[in-house]
């Protein structure tokens, strides 16, 4: 277990509407990491963070934003939800002895209406 | 195409069966990788890292093929709880970047 919590697990809102995802962990590990799920696709990086404060883009940013004021918490935020934002979202940390190991949180469930 | 290539499957096997995934992926500065386990509606978990020799955890091998830029996973007297969707993991450039396949999805029938 990585001490990992996600919050909201299911979330349904409207297009148009700002949405914030919160991943929360309890062991001190300085990089975090969200990813979106899609069928087809696999796990797509949004953003990362290596610190508080410290982030930048993955491979599928547009469209989103992300904040690191303290190391345990890593908010996604979707300013203006649209549809296509309609995925599963996973919050990870990276760890394990060698610092190379990605670790997941249970997922968010986010359906944009 | 894609940093991060698998077979989708799905594989359907009986129990006991030996089960081979592979996976290529197209930048041949990668260093890190990786197999992961998704079940269904699940977070995915590192199942096992590949290393260059190639490594075993129980019924489990994995093989890195640099040459060929594929590394493939092994699965021996399959059972029924390794049904699952497969993912396979790879850095591209650092380990910030960790691109990750489709994912092969495996059922084993009794």
């Amino acid at each position: 277990d990585a001490g990992i919590t996600q919050s909201p697990r299911h979330k349904v809102t409207e297009t148009g509407t700002p949405v914030t995802l919160r991943c929360h962990q309890t062991e001190n590990h300085r990089y975090m990491y969200w990813y979106r799920q899609d069928p087809g696709h696999g796990l797509r990086l949004i953003h990362y963070s290596y610190g508080v404060k410290d982030t930048d883009k993955g491979e599928v940013s547009d469209g989103y934003s992300v904040s690191r004021s303290k190391t345990e918490d890593f908010l996604l935020t979707l300013e203006s939800a649209t549809s296509s934002q309609t995925s599963v979202y996973f919050c990870a940390i990276r760890g394990g002895q060698d610092n190379e190991k990605l670790f997941f949180g249970s997922g968010t469930q986010l359906s944009v209406l | 195409r894609k940093e991060v290539e698998q077979d989708p499957g799905p594989f359907n096997v009986p129990e006991g069966a030996t089960v081979a995934f592979n996976c290529t992926y197209s930048n041949s500065a990668s260093q890190s990788f990786f197999w992961y386990r998704q079940d269904c509606r699940k977070e995915p978990k590192l199942l096992m890292s590949v290393y260059s020799s190639g490594n075993e955890d129980g019924r489990f091998t994995a093989q890195l093929n640099r040459a060929s830029q594929y590394i493939s996973l092994l699965i021996r007297d399959s059972k029924l709880s390794d049904s699952a969707t497969y993912l396979c993991v790879v850095n591209v450039g650092n380990n910030n970047d960790m691109r990750f396949g489709a994912g092969t999805r495996l059922t084993v029938k009794p």
